[in-house]
């Protein structure tokens, strides 16, 4: 069975920190790592992992992936109140035909 | 472009009650799914399903009922509703490109009470 697994559960900074989310998995046929952020409502995709060591950014946030040690990390430079969320990692399985969720992190930015 | 559509919003049952919960997609996307996410856990799979006519059991099925009658809508029924299915539910749905992969459309969430 395809395991995830995200650390911290939890999170508490002030604004304009910098903070790292770590997401391990025990997969089979690994092809891919998702995250996603979700505020109040429904997850929204962030990043898709497919490659070792090649960073993934969009603007204050990032990803990398590392296949050898089965882990991923999201960073968060110069966080903002608006970052407050729950970081969601994901595994798609084999054929992408369904998704296994880690726990997530929760994330609050205070100022 | 309304992307996943999930009705109702809300709803509150009693133990015993049945209903269904309403998805709808105009991406023509392929493959949809139904996840709940309990307080302080991730989302655990229901059901999914690959294409019209084809659906498979996620990790937590029991309980729970789904029929893809047509590519746009894939509908969750509830028989006998129990507390333990206090939850939220979320319907998902992703094309089948290989840029799709990744990119799964969420709805805006059914909050569930069952009392």
């Amino acid at each position: 069975e395809d395991k995830v697994v995200q650390s911290p559960l939890s999170l508490v900074v002030h604004e304009g920190d910098t903070v790292t989310l770590n997401c391990s998995y025990e997969v089979t046929n690994f092809r891919s790592l998702l995250w996603y952020k979700q505020e109040k409502k429904a997850p929204t995709f962030l990043f898709m992992l497919t490659s070792s060591g090649i960073e993934k950014k969009s603007g204050r946030l990032s990803s990398i992936l590392d296949k050898k040690e089965l882990f991923s990390i999201l960073n968060i430079t110069a966080t903002q109140t608006g970052d407050s969320a729950i970081y969601l990692c994901a595994y798609p399985g084999t054929g992408y035909q369904k998704v296994t969720f880690g726990t997530g992190t929760k994330l609050q930015v205070i100022p | 472009n309304a992307g996943v559509t999930q009705t109702p919003k809300f709803r509150i049952l009693k133990i015993g009650q049945s209903m269904t919960l309403q998805c709808t997609q105009d991406m023509n996307h392929n493959y949809m799914y139904w996840y709940r996410q309990d307080p302080g856990m991730g989302l655990k799979l229901i059901y999914y399903s690959v294409g019209a006519g084809i659906t498979d059991k996620g990790e937590v099925p029991n309980g729970y009922n789904v029929s893809r009658s047509t590519t746009e809508d894939f509908p969750l029924r509830l028989e006998l509703a129990a507390p333990s299915q206090t939850s939220v539910y979320f319907c998902a749905s992703r094309g089948g490109t290989a840029e799709d992969r990744g990119g799964y459309t969420f709805g805006s969430g059914t909050r569930l009470t069952v009392v």
